[in-house]
């Protein structure tokens, strides 16, 4: 498979350190969000959601928060692995009736 | 694999020309949605439809059409091609209008 190359903000980490990655989300009547991660050659795969009645939300090693105030989302990665080596796209939607709106996305790369 | 199917999975052909990307969505899933990656523009939606119908539009050129079959399979056609079109088109399927959306491996399209 091929990357799309997209010219990303890139988070650096060590293998087994944390992660947080971040959002800032355009709509604030969006009240559904998503992570997604994509790898080099493949289709975005779905990680995480999390509704607008919720601050946080967790998942195996990750854990979504949201902050409506401030219209931001992070997505925290516990004891990073090389295989989260990746783009983690955000995307929002209202009500789930309009099309998911994806943000810019980040990489992160995982230093072993 | 996914559940959604994309082909090709490379396409290269010359400018003015026309081509048709074609998606198989996942099994039961009535929403399709197309969407455009290149370099500068991240995850860009071109249009939806539901169980056969058209349902919301992005930013998708005039030159760009697309349907979706009673088989619930859909076809993206790019016509009049310029160097510009050449990206990922992803194309993802869900269960409903809403929800998260799973995605395909995408179609590389090359106009040179």
């Amino acid at each position: 498979g091929e990357s799309v190359g997209l010219h990303l903000p890139t988070l650096s980490v060590q293998e087994g350190d944390n992660s947080i990655i971040n959002c800032a989300y355009s709509n604030s009547a969006s009240d559904y969000f998503i992570w997604y991660k994509q790898e080099s050659g493949k289709g975005p795969q779905f990680i995480i959601d999390i509704r607008s009645n919720m601050d946080k939300r967790q998942g195996q090693r990750v854990t979504v928060l949201l902050n409506k105030t401030v219209k931001h989302l992070s997505l925290q990665i516990a004891a990073t692995q090389p295989g989260d080596s990746a783009v983690y796209f955000c995307a929002e939607t209202y009500s789930g009736n309009t099309p998911l709106v994806f943000g810019k996305g980040t990489r992160l790369s995982v230093i072993a | 694999d996914s559940g959604v199917t994309q082909t090709p999975k490379h396409l290269i052909t010359a400018t003015g020309q026309r081509v048709t990307l074609r998606c198989s969505p996942r099994s039961g899933d009535l929403s399709v949605y197309w969407y455009q990656q290149s370099l500068d523009q991240g995850l860009q939606f071109l249009i939806q439809y539901y169980n056969g119908e058209e349902r919301a539009k992005g930013n998708i050129l005039e030159r760009f059409s697309a349907q979706q079959f009673p088989d619930l399979h859909s076809e993206l056609n790019l016509s009049s091609l310029e160097l510009g079109d050449s990206a990922l088109y992803f194309c993802a399927s869900s269960p409903r209008q809403e929800g998260g959306y799973t995605f395909g491996s995408g179609t590389r399209l090359t106009v040179v």
